[in-house]
Formats: C-alpha cells, sequence, structure tokens
C-alpha cells in the first residue's frame, strides 16, 4: 500500500479483556517495529522483525504482550488481559530493512489508541 | 543505545530560524544521528539524518561537531505547521530500530 496502516485507529476496551491491534506495512518492506506511546511522552520501542528472522522481542513489557507477523506482510500485536496501564497509542512503523530504516527514516503509521477501562 | 538529551521545549515565531541541539556524549564510532517530527494524531515523520559534518535537505540542516557528541537541528524560516514535537535518535544501524524515542522537544511556533 501508499503507506503504513493501523486498524482499529480507536479501541475500548474492558480491564481484563484481550486485544489485537492490527498493522499493515508498505509493500515490500521487510522489517516491521512495535513502538508504544503513553500520553504526552516518547515512544518505547516493543519488538520488531526482520524478514523471516525470528523476531527480536526485547521491549516487550509483559507475557501477555505478543505480536506475529504472517507472510512477511501484516503484523498482530496481542495484549492479553489488559490493564488500565496497557492504555496508550500503540504505533507501527516499517521500512525496507533494518539498515534502510536507519539511514532512511522507518514510516509509521497513524497508531491506535487503546482504552481500558 | 546512546543516551540523548534535547530540551523540553521551545518557543518561535513565524519567520524565524530555530536550532533544536541535542546531546549524545556517549556517541559510539558506527552511530548515526537522525531526527523525527511528530503531529498529535500522527506518528512520527523522518526529517534528516547524518553522521558527521552538515546534511541539508529540503526541509532542515543538520550540524554535527566533529566530536559528534551533539548535534542541531536547524529549521529555517519556521510558520505554524511546523509545531510539533521533534526527536532525535542516535544508534547503529542494528540498533536503530530499537530505539525508544526520548520525550523530544515541543516546538511551538506563534504567530
Amino acid at each position: 500500500g501508499a503507506g503504513v496502516s493501523q486498524s482499529p485507529s480507536n479501541k475500548v476496551t474492558e480491564k481484563g479483556k484481550d486485544v489485537e491491534l492490527r498493522c499493515d506495512p508498505i509493500s515490500g518492506h521487510t522489517a516491521l517495529y512495535w513502538y508504544r506511546q503513553s500520553l504526552g511522552q516518547g515512544l518505547e520501542f516493543l519488538i520488531y522483525f526482520q524478514g523471516n528472522s525470528a523476531p527480536d522481542k526485547s521491549g516487550l513489557p509483559s507475557d501477555r504482550f505478543s505480536a506475529e507477523r504472517t507472510g512477511g506482510s501484516v503484523s498482530t500485536l496481542t495484549i492479553q488481559r489488559t490493564q488500565q496501564e496497557d492504555s496508550a497509542v500503540y504505533l507501527c512503523a516499517s521500512s525496507l530493512d533494518l539498515g534502510q530504516g536507519a539511514t532512511h527514516g522507518y514510516t509509521f503509521g497513524s497508531g491506535t489508541r487503546l482504552t481500558v477501562v | 543505545l546512546a543516551k540523548t538529551t534535547q530540551p523540553i521545549s521551545m518557543d518561535s515565531y513565524e519567520g524565524q530560524e530555530v536550532n533544536i541541539t541535542c546531546s549524545h556524549n556517549n556517541i559510539a564510532t558506527n552511530d548515526y544521528i537522525t531526527w523525527y517530527q511528530q503531529f498529535p494524531s500522527q506518528g512520527p515523520r523522518f526529517i534528516i539524518q547524518g553522521y558527521k559534518t552538515k546534511v541539508t535537505n529540503e526541509v532542515a540542516s543538520l550540524f554535527i561537531p566533529a566530536d559528534r557528541k551533539s548535534s542541531t537541528l536547524s529549521l529555517p524560516r519556521v510558520s505554524l505547521s511546523d509545531t510539533a514535537v521533534y526527536y532525535c535518535l542516535v544508534a547503529t544501524n542494528t540498533n536503530a530500530g530499537k530505539s525508544t524515542f526520548g520525550d523530544g522537544t515541543t516546538l511551538t511556533v506563534k504567530p
């Protein structure tokens, strides 16, 4: 596609429920990243995928968070048993590959605003 | 990953040049310096990237001194639409995707 697409744009869920957030990267981009941005703060790295390599999960805050990327394209971030502190904007980005992302920047989606009530 | 320090906020007026400095004292030899811009309700947008000396594109200039322990993003003749948060990232090609964008600098351009 022309840009990185994320859905839904907004999600309100009850505490304890599971949620799935979707990211559709730019076609042909092999690297895909997930970040979390709490209100008024910077972006916190969560996980990235590069091609067929095992994902780097070092930023995931707890085992309630997981992500997968099917067929090297669409990615889903799943949060199980949501807590109020999970409320944030979840941003997805993609780049041609890791190196291109560093030197030419990542293309970000507009994010999913998650509110846990 | 190198730690960066930026001013929390800056104010300017339309038509002025704005310089935002980022300190990165522990920058490593293989690190690149990248700046992003973020508007409300949007993801960050790549502005410029450099390794040393000066880089210029259609949007901004990036000045990096010889010791590379700091960098300055220069926005010429800002307009109200340049009001945004600006982030400085320092990382290698391999680690850049794992960068945690700090709190950034909130630039407010006034008429």
